[in-house]
C-alpha cells in the first residue's frame, strides 16, 4: 500500500487559503487519493477524492499532479471550524476499505 | 438518510474482561470497516465485512474479532481486555467499492 506524507502541522488564519501537500512516491496505478477531516473525539468526514489533474467541490479542491507522486488539498478562506486533522489517503478501495491512515496534518486555524 | 451509528458511545470496562461494539451502516451499505484510534499509534485498520464475510484484516491479535448480519449491521468483539485496548473504536460504511467510506462517531472504551 502507497505511504503517504504530509506535514505534522500548519497555522492559518481565517480567510486564508491553505494548502496542504502529501507525497506518495509509490502511488500505484490504481490507486485514488482521498482526504479526510477529523474533529477531536469524531470519526473522519470525506473531503474529496481524485485520481488526475484537478476535482473541486463545496468545500474545498485537490490539485494532483502528472505523475501523481503528490498532491495537494487547497481549503478557500478557512475559517475557525476549520480547525482539525486532515488526512491524506492513498489506496485502491475496490475491495473494500480498508486504507492505512497515517498521521495526518494539524492545521490550526487562528482569528 | 441516516449516517452510521456506533453504540454504545462510551464504555468502561475491566480488565480480563470482555466487550462488543455494534456499529448500524448506512442503508444499502454492504461494507463495513473497523478501526482503533489511539493518541500514539493513530488510525488503525482492525477489519472489513463485506456481505457476511470477512474480506480485509489488519494486523491485530485473535482478541479482536467481528461479524456482519444479514442487515448488513456489524459487530466487533474485544475479549480479555487489557489496559492498552482503551481506544476510540470506529466503524466506517460504504457501497463495497472504490468510493467514499462513512465513519461513525465513535465508541469509546476504556479499560481500567
Amino acid at each position: 500500500l502507497a505511504k503517504t506524507t504530509q506535514p505534522i502541522s500548519m497555522d492559518s488564519y481565517e480567510g486564508q487559503e491553505v494548502n496542504i501537500t502529501c507525497s506518495h512516491n509509490n502511488i500505484a496505478t490504481n490507486d485514488y487519493i482521498t482526504w479526510y477531516q477529523q474533529f477531536p473525539s469524531q470519526g473522519p468526514r470525506f473531503i474529496i477524492q481524485g485520481y488526475k489533474t484537478k476535482v473541486t467541490n463545496e468545500v474545498a479542491s485537490l490539485f494532483i499532479p502528472a505523475d501523481r507522486k503528490s498532491s495537494t488539498l487547497s481549503l478557500p478562506r478557512v475559517s475557525l471550524s476549520d480547525t482539525a486533522v486532515y488526512y491524506c489517503l492513498v489506496g485502491d478501495d475496490t475491495g473494500g476499505f480498508k486504507t492505512i491512515f497515517g498521521a495526518g496534518t494539524r492545521l490550526f486555524v487562528k482569528a | 438518510k441516516a449516517g452510521v451509528t456506533q453504540t454504545p458511545r462510551y464504555l468502561i470496562k475491566t480488565r480480563g474482561q470482555q466487550v462488543t461494539l455494534s456499529c448500524s451502516p448506512i442503508s444499502g451499505h454492504r461494507s463495513v470497516s473497523w478501526y482503533q484510534q489511539t493518541p500514539g499509534q493513530g488510525l488503525q485498520f482492525l477489519f472489513e465485512y463485506f456481505s457476511e464475510t470477512q474480506r480485509n484484516k489488519g494486523n491485530f491479535p485473535g482478541r479482536f474479532s467481528g461479524r456482519q448480519f444479514s442487515n448488513s449491521r456489524s459487530e466487533m468483539n474485544v475479549s480479555t481486555l487489557e489496559l492498552g485496548d482503551s481506544a476510540l473504536y470506529l466503524c466506517a460504511s460504504s457501497l463495497g467499492d472504490r468510493g467514499r467510506a462513512f465513519f461513525g462517531q465513535g465508541t469509546r472504551l476504556t479499560v481500567v
